[in-house]
């Protein structure tokens, strides 16, 4: 079945620091690629859409250059956190979607900032 | 904008005993409803993927209903077990715009099955 990977699984990262999250997509091609959050107990929500080659469309309230999303091929996807302070802290995942337009999520990161 | 509820938020039964989660959504106008496990600290697993035009889809001791025109689906997990213990989230994926491949999800219910 389709795989997608992330990486890192945990990143624990000082206040005003940048930390990249790598989505991979191991056994097919993604042209379009999700980003989601998830807080403690609560549901995921989606921040932004990432097209291979165009620029991400990102979600109401969610800030592109706080958190940066590059598609530079069909099989990756990394989303930057810049100057990443305490609540950013969350668990982040990915989706990958195929050509049949299925959905396969990435086993997630979590992301502490101290 | 498309609102997704599941209740209960969490429910704890006897092993051996059936589940019964619950899955509303505001819009009916889907084009698909997906039932999700979640591990604690883990991703999501695909459990049961329900077309718009289908009432029901089933995988062993998983079955999913949908009411599209009533906005609800019903997760049912016959004689569950220790490892059933996860949290369960729906999702739907929007008719409309047609290429908007977009998911809104629940809260999900966390389940817990005891020995």
């Amino acid at each position: 079945g389709a795989v997608v990977s992330q990486h890192p699984s945990r990143v624990i990262c000082k206040s005003g620091t940048s930390v990249k999250i790598e989505c991979r997509s191991l056994d097919f091609q993604a042209t379009t690629m999700f980003w989601y959050r998830q807080f403690p107990k609560q549901s995921l929500m989606l921040m932004a859409t990432s097209n291979e080659g165009s620029k991400a469309t990102y979600e109401q309230g969610v800030e592109k250059d706080k958190f940066l999303i590059n598609h530079a091929s069909l099989t990756l996807s990394t989303l930057t956190v810049t100057s990443a302070h305490p609540e950013d802290s969350s668990f982040y995942i990915c989706s990958a979607r195929d050509q049949f337009h299925e959905q396969y999520f990435g086993p997630g990161t979590r992301l502490t900032v101290t | 904008k498309q609102e997704v509820t599941q209740i209960p938020a969490a429910l704890s039964v006897p092993e051996g005993e059936n589940l019964v989660l619950n899955c509303s959504f505001t819009d009916s106008a889907i084009y698909n409803l997906q039932w999700f496990r979640q591990d604690p600290g883990k991703g999501l697993t695909s459990l049961l993927l329900i077309q718009s035009s289908q009432r029901e889809q089933t995988s062993g001791r998983l079955n999913a209903s949908l009411d599209k025109s009533s906005g609800r689906s019903t997760l049912y997990i016959a004689a569950s077990q220790p490892g059933d213990s996860a949290t369960y989230l729906c999702a739907v994926r929007n008719a409309r715009p047609l290429n908007d491949y977009k998911l809104s999800f629940g809260a999900g219910t966390t389940v817990t099955v005891r020995a």
